[in-house]
């Protein structure tokens, strides 16, 4: 079946540091990825979409790669600070309508 | 803001009941999504509509039901309700119906804040 599985459900770190979180899936080959930030108790915001013929994409602070021979993203956030705590969630097109299906997220907290 | 809106934000009701959970999209956006996440869990795809019309349907239970308004306007039906149906039920809109296969650059998905459900 079609998998989506983020690396680790909670990743510390400290501030200053890059962020590094996993998107992994199983039995797909999406035509884009795109990652997503939820705080508590919000809704999910979009942060960047990266193509299947895109190796690597930059907005400001993070950067998306997509390998679709190892079938995964990996989302990085550089020189992290504490407003970057939350929740990120990784997301593709699964199933036979292609909905939009969301990895469970991995909760990030960078500690002063 | 994400320009779409949910209501009500908080929603408190007993077993069995039946409750409507509204959402407006943002303008010009012809999908809604509804998704549910309960406590702990992940973002469970419910329906998606694009144009008034169902396209795609997940996990969604036949308690459950929705449509889209012809000015685009979603409402999720919950019937019966029973004690785990309590979560967060958010909506989401798009430009574009994701799923398909839809290559355009404005894909993303723009969220609500949600309608938190709770059931005693």
């Amino acid at each position: 079946s079609q998998k989506i599985e983020q690396n680790s459900e909670a990743l510390n770190i400290q501030e200053g540091k890059t962020a590094t979180l996993t998107c992994n899936y199983t039995n797909y080959s999406p035509a884009y990825l795109q990652w997503y930030r939820q705080d508590p108790g919000r809704g999910p915001v979009f942060l960047l979409l990266i193509r299947e013929n895109e190796k690597e994409k930059r907005k400001e602070r993070l950067k998306v790669t997509f390998d679709t021979t190892l079938k995964q993203s990996l989302f990085h956030i550089t020189a992290s600070q504490p407003a970057d705590s939350a929740t990120y969630l990784c997301a593709l097109e699964v199933g036979s309508a292609r909905q939009l299906t969301f990895g469970s997220g991995t909760q990030l907290t960078v500690l002063p | 803001d994400s320009g779409v809106t949910q209501t009500p934000k908080h929603l408190i009701t007993a077993t069995g009941q039946r409750v409507t959970l509204r959402c407006s999209p943002r303008s010009g956006d012809l999908s809604v999504y509804w998704y549910q996440q309960s406590l702990d869990q992940g973002l469970q795809f419910l329906i998606q509509y694009y144009n008034g019309e169902e396209r795609a349907k997940g996990n969604i239970l036949e308690r459950f039901s929705a449509q889209q308004f012809p000015d685009l306007h979603s409402e999720l039906n919950l019937s019966s309700l029973e004690l785990g149906d309590s979560a967060l039920y958010f909506c989401a809109s798009s430009v574009n119906p994701i799923g398909g296969g839809g290559l355009a650059g404005n894909t993303e998905a723009f969220f609500g804040q949600g309608t938190r459900l709770t059931v005693v």
